[in-house]
């Protein structure tokens, strides 16, 4: 059965410093790969995703994200932390199921911005 | 466009009572998938729903059921409700099955139920 791990469950940065949240997942096939935010109150919007190619994934707000096969990894990285940055983040691994596809989340790292 | 609606935003209940959850999908969405979030189970999938049809369902009880309309609105409803089943539930909404992993599935604000 697939799962994702985010060791992390809190993460606090300065604002400006560089940011990485870590997510290893474990699928037998070929992952599809997403990081979701949550802000308070919020549901939960869309970072970026992986399929395929390019293991380096580009997405909103800055974000980017490696993949990267032989650690089962796909870590969250971005260079200057905003304070509005200051969220839930989300791993979250796609699963084929009753020819649909279903997302299995991790349990979520809290980023903690200080000013 | 308008997005992912979820109503009630909050809802209190007591024990026992059951509940009705309502999700209307971006327009043009087929695919309706709810999720149950609670700080000690994180998200864990409910079901999806697609064309009126429920493609897939999460390892949830009896209690917890569903369903779509042809205007892909969805409802859920929780029977006999426990304490446990205070959570924050929320909908998400895809174009349909396959390209909402692809394009990701857009999240409502959730509705958050208080189980007494």
């Amino acid at each position: 059965a697939q799962s994702v791990t985010q060791p992390d469950i809190h993460i606090t940065v300065s604002e400006g410093a560089s940011l990485e949240l870590r997510c290893n997942y474990s699928y037998g096939a070929t992952p599809y790969l997403f990081w979701y935010v949550q802000s308070p109150g919020q549901g939960l919007q869309l970072l970026l995703k992986y399929f395929s190619g390019d293991t380096l994934v580009q997405g909103i707000k800055g974000f980017e994200a490696e993949f990267k096969r032989s650690q089962s990894s796909f870590n969250l990285r971005k260079p200057s932390v905003h304070w509005s940055d200051a969220a839930e983040y989300f791993c979250a691994v796609g699963h084929a199921s009753g020819g649909s596809y279903i997302p299995t989340f991790g349990r979520g790292t809290s980023l903690i911005v200080h000013p | 466009k308008a997005g992912v609606t979820q109503t009630p935003r909050y809802l209190i209940k007591t024990r026992g009572q059951q509940v009705t959850l309502s999700c209307s999908p971006i327009s043009g969405h087929r695919s309706v998938s709810w999720y149950q979030q609670t700080p000690g189970q994180g998200l864990q999938f409910l079901f999806e729903y697609f064309s009126e049809t429920q493609r897939n369902k999460g390892n949830f009880p009896g209690r917890f059921s569903g369903r779509q309309f042809s205007n892909s609105r969805s409802e859920m409803n929780v029977s006999t409700l426990e304490l446990g089943d205070s959570a924050l539930y929320l909908c998400a909404s895809g174009p349909d099955s396959g390209s909402a992993l692809f394009y990701g599935y857009t999240f409502g604000s959730g509705t958050r139920l208080t189980v007494v």
